[in-house]
C-alpha cells in the first residue's frame, strides 16, 4: 500500500491476555519505530529497527513487551499478560534512512492500533 | 535526557486569526526539531522540520516555525487560521546523530467561525 498499515485499527482484550499487533511499513523504508500514545500525552517511544534488528529498545516499559521484525518489513508488537495500563494507541511509523542524522528522515505514521484491556 | 514542553493543551482560535502554538525544548546542544499534525481519524505527518539551516522554517498549509536558540523555543504560528486547521499539533525533538524524536504531550488547536 501507499502508506503505513496497522492492523487491527482496534483490539479489546481481558487483563492477563497475549496481544499481537502488526505494522506494515512503506515499501523500502529501512527504519521502523513503534511508539504508544495514552490518552491526553504524546507519541513514546519504544522500539526503533533498522532492517530485521532491533537497534534501540530503549523505551520498552518491561519484559512482557517485545516486537519483531524478522524480514525486514512487516513488524509485530507482542503484549504479553496484558495489564490495564496497557491501554493507549500504538503508532508504527517508518522512514527511508537510518537514522535521524544529517538528512533528517521524515517518519511516516499508520493510524494506528487502539488497545483497551478490560 | 532530551525533553519538549507544550504550552497549553488547548488553543482556541477564529477563523481568520493568528495562530501560535508554543513549544520549548530542553536540550545540552541545538537538536533538531519537527512539528508534526493530527487530523480527526488519520495518523501524524510531518509540518515542518529544523535542521540547523535557516532558523525560520516553512512547512505545509501556511505554517513556519522559527527556532530561537537564546529561549530554547520553537514556536509554531500561521497569519490566518482556516477552519481545516482544526487539529492536535505536536512538537517533537531529535538528537543530531539520534535515532529517535521525544513528542511533546500535544495542542489541540480549535478553530471558531
Amino acid at each position: 500500500g501507499a502508506g503505513v498499515s496497522q492492523t487491527p485499527s482496534n483490539k479489546v482484550t481481558e487483563k492477563g491476555k497475549y496481544v499481537e499487533l502488526r505494522c506494515d511499513p512503506i515499501s523500502g523504508h529501512t527504519a521502523l519505530y513503534w511508539y504508544r500514545q495514552s490518552l491526553g500525552q504524546g507519541p513514546e517511544f519504544l522500539i526503533y529497527f533498522q532492517g530485521t534488528g532491533a537497534a534501540d529498545d530503549s523505551g520498552l516499559p518491561n519484559d512482557r513487551f517485545f516486537a519483531v521484525r524478522p524480514e525486514g518489513s512487516v513488524s509485530t508488537l507482542k503484549i504479553q499478560r496484558t495489564e490495564r495500563g496497557d491501554s493507549a494507541v500504538y503508532l508504527c511509523a517508518s522512514s527511508s534512512r537510518p537514522g535521524l542524522a544529517g538528512g533528517v528522515g521524515e517518519l511516516f505514521f499508520g493510524e494506528g492500533s487502539r488497545l483497551t484491556v478490560l | 535526557a532530551q525533553s519538549v514542553t507544550q504550552l497549553g493543551s488547548h488553543v482556541s482560535v477564529s477563523e481568520g486569526a493568528l495562530v501560535l502554538l508554543r513549544c520549548n525544548y530542553s536540550s545540552s546542544v541545538p537538536p533538531y526539531l519537527f512539528w508534526y499534525v493530527q487530523y480527526p481519524n488519520q495518523g501524524l505527518q510531518l509540518l515542518l522540520k529544523y535542521t540547523s539551516a535557516a532558523t525560520l522554517v516553512k512547512g505545509i498549509n501556511g505554517f513556519e516555525a522559527e527556532f530561537k536558540k537564546s529561549e530554547t523555543s520553537f514556536h509554531l504560528t500561521k497569519p490566518s487560521a482556516h477552519m481545516s486547521d482544526a487539529a492536535e499539533y505536536f512538537c517533537a525533538v531529535s538528537e543530531i546523530g539520534g535515532n529517535k524524536l521525544v513528542f511533546g504531550a500535544g495542542t489541540i488547536l480549535r478553530v471558531k467561525s
